[in-house]
């Protein structure tokens, strides 16, 4: 089956500058990456997703990249802001979606 | 709109005991899953359901059941609880399988002593 890993676990920024959260997957049929936000007692919301036929999709301060070869794909978020601090999650999926373990972005002012 | 519900918010349950943690969708969407969220895990897959009336194996199914007798609904039972099953608990829906956005509930927290 589908093996995602994420990096960093933790992750501490200061308040404008730039967070890049990694994630790499092992299954060459998966087509479709979702990034999920998660604030304190809620559950995930998607922020943005790339697909497979895509190397780079932006949305504001939000961007994601994919490397199909690589197996990997990343998110940014720039100019970070205090409510950006949440947990960050990516997946990778072709049928069914496989999440990474988390990121802990914590903004400070 | 109401999306997608949960309850109970939160439960303390006494190991042996049986419990079904209850899902509703009212978006029509197809596919609904169940997921367990556990410290330095992450979000792992118990069961699926692609539509009404099927049903499929996750990651994680042991010591778990559903059922999908109709579009909204989709129950996770645990049929003899055990301490390893305190987490908490995600109820997701998407349009279809696959290559679609999933919304999630706002979860169960469940403490099994």
């Amino acid at each position: 089956g589908e093996n995602v890993e994420q990096h960093p676990s933790t992750l501490s920024v200061q308040e404008g500058d730039s967070a890049v959260i990694k994630c790499t997957y092992s299954d060459s049929a998966s087509n479709y990456f979702p990034w999920y936000k998660q604030e304190l007692g809620k559950g995930p919301q998607l922020i943005i997703d790339i697909r497979s036929n895509v190397g780079e999709k932006k949305d504001q301060r939000i961007a994601v990249t994919l490397n199909k070869t690589a197996k990997h794909f990343s998110l940014h978020i720039t100019e970070t802001q205090p409510e950006d601090s949440a947990v960050y999650f990516c997946a990778a999926s072709y049928h069914l979606s496989y999440f990474g373990t988390g990121t802990s972005l914590t903004v400070i002012p | 709109t109401a999306g997608i519900t949960q309850a109970p918010t939160s439960q303390i349950l006494a190991a042996g005991r049986s419990m079904t943690l209850r899902c509703t969708q009212d978006m029509r969407h197809n596919a609904m899953y169940w997921y367990r969220q556990d410290l330095g895990l992450g979000l792992r897959l118990i069961h699926y359901s692609n539509t009404a009336g099927t049903t499929g194996k996750g990651e994680v199914p042991d010591g778990y059941s559903v059922s999908r007798a109709n579009t909204d609904d989709f129950p996770l039972t645990l049929a003899s609880a055990v301490p390893s099953q305190t987490s908490v608990y995600f109820c997701a829906s998407s349009p279809a399988s696959g290559y679609n956005e999933q919304f999630f509930g706002p979860g169960t927290r469940l403490t099994v002593l």
